[in-house]
Formats: structure tokens, sequence, C-alpha cells
């Protein structure tokens, strides 16, 4: 069975300070890696994804995440935090070997409070 | 940019009653899926949908529920009959392709059960 862990519940960080989100994951394979975003009264937003190939990646709004298989990790980052990125924050993982349109498994979420 | 719509955004239910939540997926999407998020938790996933079948579904989505496409546009989920614990935020979601593709999610329904 597949699992996220996101061991803090919640992340300060002040404004124009570099940003860490952590999350550890256990799949039987090959991991597909997500991390989405909600915020308030909206829907989970998609911010980027692992499949394959450099193990750092790019997404939206600045955001990148650092896959390491070796601590089967995915932490995201952002080099200088705005206020506008305070949100709560998923991690999330699909097995390749899965296949098919299996669902995704989620973590219970970091709330992210960036602070002026 | 397209998007996930779900409704309504939140429906009160007494406890036994049936509920329907409704979504409309992006156009071109080829997959469907609902999870929910009962307060405090994390996001869980019930049900994927493909081809008009469900493709694979969790242990939490026992015979009291069901997904149906009904007219090629929306996709559905009935709870038959609804319990205190069925209280949470139904979110649904589409993607293109399976696998390595991103899904992207409606606003969610906050269901209430009294």
């Amino acid at each position: 069975a597949q699992s996220v862990a996101q061991p803090e519940d919640q992340v300060n960080v002040a404004e124009g300070n570099p940003l860490t989100v952590k999350c550890t994951y256990s799949v039987s394979g090959n991991p597909y890696l997500f991390w989405y975003v909600q915020y308030p009264n909206r829907g989970l937003q998609f911010l980027l994804k692992y499949i394959t190939g450099d193990n750092l990646v790019k997404g939206s709004y600045g955001f990148e995440a650092e896959f390491n298989k070796s601590q089967t990790s995915f932490h995201l980052k952002k080099p200088s935090a705005l206020v506008s990125d305070s949100a709560l924050y998923f991690c999330a993982v699909r097995d390749r070997a899965g296949g098919g349109a299996d669902g995704l498994t989620f973590g219970k979420g970091t709330h992210l409070i960036i602070q002026p | 940019e397209p998007e996930v719509t779900q409704t309504p955004s939140h429906q009160v239910t007494q406890m036994g009653q049936e509920v329907i939540l409704r979504c409309v997926p992006i156009s071109n999407h080829l997959y469907f899926y609902w999870y929910r998020q009962i307060l405090g938790q994390k996001v869980e996933f019930l049900v994927s949908f493909y081809n008009n079948e469900i493709s694979e579904k969790s242990e939490i989505f026992d015979d009291q529920f069901s997904v149906e496409r009904p007219d090629g546009s929306n996709f559905t989920l009935k709870i038959r009959s609804t319990k205190l614990e069925d209280s949470a935020m139904y979110f649904c979601a589409s993607s293109e392709r399976a696998g390595y593709t991103e899904a992207f999610f409606g606003q969610g329904t906050r269901l209430t059960v009294v």
C-alpha cells in the first residue's frame, strides 16, 4: 500500500526567506509525485509533479521540489516566500506499478504561513 | 482556463436520506475521480471512472455509494442512505490521461449530515 507523510502540521516563514515543506512517501514500485495547494474555500490546485528524469522539478508560482529516491522524499521549496503563498499544501503519490486510473494518495497537508 | 465545477457548494441532509453530488469535469478529460476530506483529516480517494465504468475504488466506497456519467458531461456521486460519518468535503477531479497526468480538482461540495 502507498502512503505519504507530511511531518509538519504548520510551517511559519518570514516573507522573503526560503521555505521548505517536507514530504516523504512509501510505494511498492516507483512513484509519480505531486504537490497541490489549497486556498480557503477553493479546490486543490496543481503545483508540480515528478515523473522521471531530473530530480529537481519546477512548477507554478516559483515553487520547486526535489525528488530524493534514497530518502524517499519530495520536499517542496521556494527561494523567497511571499505572503500570498500562505495556504494548505498537499503532497500526493501514485504508484507507477498501479497503472491505469489509480487514485492519488495524499498526505494530511501542511499549513504554510508567511509572516510579513 | 477550463475548470472542474461542482454543485452544490454546500448541502445539508438528514441521516438516512439520499444525496447526489454533481460535477462537470473538464470537457476533453477522460478520467474522473471522487475524493473526500473529513474535517481536519487527509484527502481520501473514493473512486475512479473511465470509459463509463469504475476503474478503481477504495475501501470507503461501499455499496451505499455509486457514480454515474448520465449525459456525457456530468459526473455524479450518489450516497444512498447518508450517515453522520459521511459529513465531509467531497472533491471531484478529472484528468486527460491516467498515471503521470495531474488531476484537476473542483472547489468541493461540503456535505453535512444531521
